[in-house]
């Protein structure tokens, strides 16, 4: 059973970056079939797909994010982490990190484990 | 980019009503629909994939239908742990994804 976490500040200053990891226990990142990716919720509000990150270290991101972001892996670690550059008070939000199943056979895919999130909180 | 919209954006019903929202994607996905539940402080569960298969472990209470555009998510019989919001995701331009806004089912 995959299990998710994700830590790193809770507080970031505008025009800052925002860094957080997410650290995978219960299988490997390195698991073709999944996907690692970002989600993110302001107070309030509705589901933001961030972007994601597959094993082969390939990249994805939402095209209508205005800060630049940055997805990367430590496989040594078990580990993906999340940057968020020139962040606003637009970006706070809980951060979640969720794992992407895909089953090439039975042709679905979906998010099938989360982590519990991490409320990230943009103010001088 | 596929667009999601979902109707309606809150409903309130009763305990053992029967409740349909509906998910509608800016162009055809095919079946790449999932639903999912979110309840306060918590993350979202998947409740169905794939527009109609049920995610194990899910009462069969819980039901969806729709292909192309239109989808629904039905709750035979609401409970009182389906006070919840409800959230529809296409993953048609997978691994790029969109949520759709939510449907907020709170008690009447």
């Amino acid at each position: 059973q995959l299990q998710l976490q994700e830590s790193g500040p809770g507080l970031v200053k505008p025009s800052e970056t925002l860094s957080l990891t997410c650290t995978v226990s219960g299988g490997s990142i390195t698991n073709s079939s999944y996907y690692w990716g970002w989600i993110r919720q302001p107070p309030g509000k509705g589901l933001e797909w961030i972007g994601n990150i597959y094993y082969s270290g390939s990249t994805n991101y939402n095209p209508s994010l205005k800060s630049p972001v940055t997805i990367s892996m430590d496989t040594s670690k078990n580990q993906f982490s999340l940057n968020l550059r020139s962040v606003t008070a637009a970006d706070t939000a809980v951060y979640y990190c969720a794992s992407y199943l895909v089953l090439v056979l039975a042709a679905t895919e979906y998010f099938d484990h989360w982590g519990q999130g991490r409320l990230v909180t943009v103010s001088s | 980019d596929i667009q999601m919209t979902q109707s309606p954006s809150s409903l309130s019903a009763s305990v053992g009503d029967r409740v349909t929202i509906t998910c509608r994607a800016s162009q055809s996905i095919s079946n790449y629909l999932n639903w999912y539940q979110q309840k306060p402080g918590q993350p979202p569960k998947l409740l169905i994939h794939g527009a109609s298969s049920l995610q194990s472990g899910v009462p069969s209470r819980f039901s969806g239908s729709g292909s192309g555009t239109d989808f629904t998510l039905t709750i035979s019989s609401l409970q009182p742990g389906d006070f919840a919001t409800y959230y529809c995701q296409q993953s048609y331009s997978s691994p790029l994804f969109t949520f759709g806004p939510g449907t907020i089912v709170d008690v009447q």
